[in-house]
């Protein structure tokens, strides 16, 4: 079955560490995207990139870097330079035509310990 | 810029019909989504308008006007599953076609 598949779904980190979350879609989407949402909140776009070998911040995008080497994959990472990284983090694919709606994974919650 | 609002809670009883409103004030627009979201999971897709009127799915109904800067989303014959928060998203006619997302409405459903 085609989707989108994050991992891990916990992560805990320890301040001043960098941590890479997976995202991986055989949906053979264009399109790939990173959301962060925190307690209450709607969704933010931290990254998001619309074909292989580039992505554009989106609009939290301090503290975080991408990488987009390949179309099935689109990792983030959370940097030490992120002051509060601790949030619900999902990762969304969509095709490139407009009226397309975007497949999200299941989210990786990560807290800072 | 971009600014999109709806109200943070709404409570509802089962068997009857809620409506959670959505205002948006973008720098563009090209399409409105509603998403349904259970505590802890990924957001799942409801609903897509691009042009004004209603477009009815089963117990979920949506509706847009563009001039208005506004939309709603109908629950009908509420179930107790129905309890979620509904995210209102719109997307900017520009190159970027990332969502830009509400703050959520979560909706109590009581029996």
């Amino acid at each position: 079955d085609g989707g989108i598949t994050q991992s891990p779904k916990y992560l805990f980190r320890k301040e001043g560490q960098n941590v890479t979350l997976s995202c991986e879609q055989n949906l053979n989407h264009d399109a790939m995207y990173w959301y962060r949402q925190d307690p209450g909140q709607g969704l933010r776009l931290i990254y998001y990139s619309q074909i292989v070998n580039d992505f554009q911040k989106g609009d939290i995008a301090e503290g975080y870097s991408v990488s987009r080497e390949k179309k099935e994959s689109f990792p983030l990472t959370v940097t030490s330079a992120q002051k509060n990284p601790t949030a619900f983090y999902l990762c969304a694919s969509s095709k490139r035509d407009r009226n397309t709606e975007a497949f999200f994974g299941q989210g990786t919650r990560l807290t800072v310990v | 810029g971009q600014n999109i609002d709806q109200p943070t809670e709404m409570t509802a009883t089962e068997g009857a019909i809620v409506q959670i409103n959505c205002t948006y004030q973008t720098s563009g627009f090209n399409g409105l989504f509603w998403h349904q979201q259970h505590a802890g999971e990924a957001p799942t897709f409801l609903s897509y308008n691009v042009l004004d009127g209603l477009e009815e799915k089963g117990r979920f109904s949506s509706f847009l006007s563009r001039s208005k800067g506004y939309s709603y989303l109908l629950l009908k014959e509420l179930q107790m599953k129905d309890s979620a928060s509904y995210l209102c998203a719109v997307r900017p006619d520009t190159g970027r076609r990332a969502l830009t997302f509400g703050s959520g409405t979560r909706l109590q459903v009581q029996p």
